[in-house]
């Protein structure tokens, strides 16, 4: 199974700065057609968690721009831009690239 | 506009079933693969099984191998999931999703214990 390995943040994060979460692979998520196959979503408090970026970097439809997937084949990190109260949550990545599916622990994201 | 809705959820004796259901509508359901995304209280997201658009493949972790069915009846959008042989640690929330997971239900709960 692909292990998947997510950083901590250095809580809390001033409103306005910038976050980066990191999110690690046991195996690369780069398949034959060239995609990497990594999801990052946010859990909110009491909410259903919600696609933020797929195949790494894109943005999931409706998703602000603050937010940006980058990596490599193992390596990757979620930033978020001049975060804001509502970005506070849970972050996880998944990497679809095989089954089983799995998910990092996830990082919690908390706002001063 | 895209809605998923789970029920089904409960409080169940340990080895014994529990069948969940989501209902789909805004889409075109029979064209899509769905899964089904389980959280345990106060822990992360666990994939718990998928299913292929026309339900003639599924997928399972080994987790729940041989306990859980996934299957769906496209003629009235909705999708389950046959819980058997249930465990204290299959208690979850249990989300459905759309192939993409783009799509999410609010979840429905199951509690596991004697």
């Amino acid at each position: 199974d692909i292990v998947m390995t997510q950083g901590v943040l250095p809580n809390p994060v001033p409103s306005g700065e910038s976050a980066s979460i990191t999110c690690r692979s046991s195996k690369s998520l780069v398949y034959k057609d060239g995609k990497t196959y990594l999801n990052w979503f946010l859990q909110r408090p009491g909410q259903s968690p919600q696609l933020l970026t797929y195949w790494m970097s894109t943005r999931a439809s409706g998703v602000s721009d603050r937010f940006s997937g980058s990596g490599s084949g193992t390596y990757f990190t979620l930033k978020i831009s001049r975060v804001r109260a509502e970005d506070a949550g849970v972050y996880y990545c998944q990497q679809v690239r095989e089954y089983p599916l799995t998910f990092g622990s996830g990082t919690k994201l908390e706002i001063k | 506009e895209v809605q998923l809705v789970e029920s089904g959820g409960g409080l169940v004796q340990p080895g014994r079933s529990l069948k969940l259901s989501c209902v789909a509508s805004g889409f075109t359901f029979n064209n899509y693969w769905m899964t089904w995304i389980r959280q345990a209280p106060g822990k992360g997201l666990e994939w718990v099984a998928s299913i292929t658009n026309t339900g003639g493949s599924t997928y399972y972790p080994d987790s729940v191998k041989g306990r859980f069915t996934i299957s769906r009846d496209n003629a009235k959008s909705t999708l389950y999931l046959q819980m058997n042989s249930l465990r204290s640690e299959d208690t979850a929330t249990y989300y459905c999703t759309v192939e993409d997971f783009d799509y999410w239900g609010q979840g429905v709960m199951v509690t596991v214990s004697s």
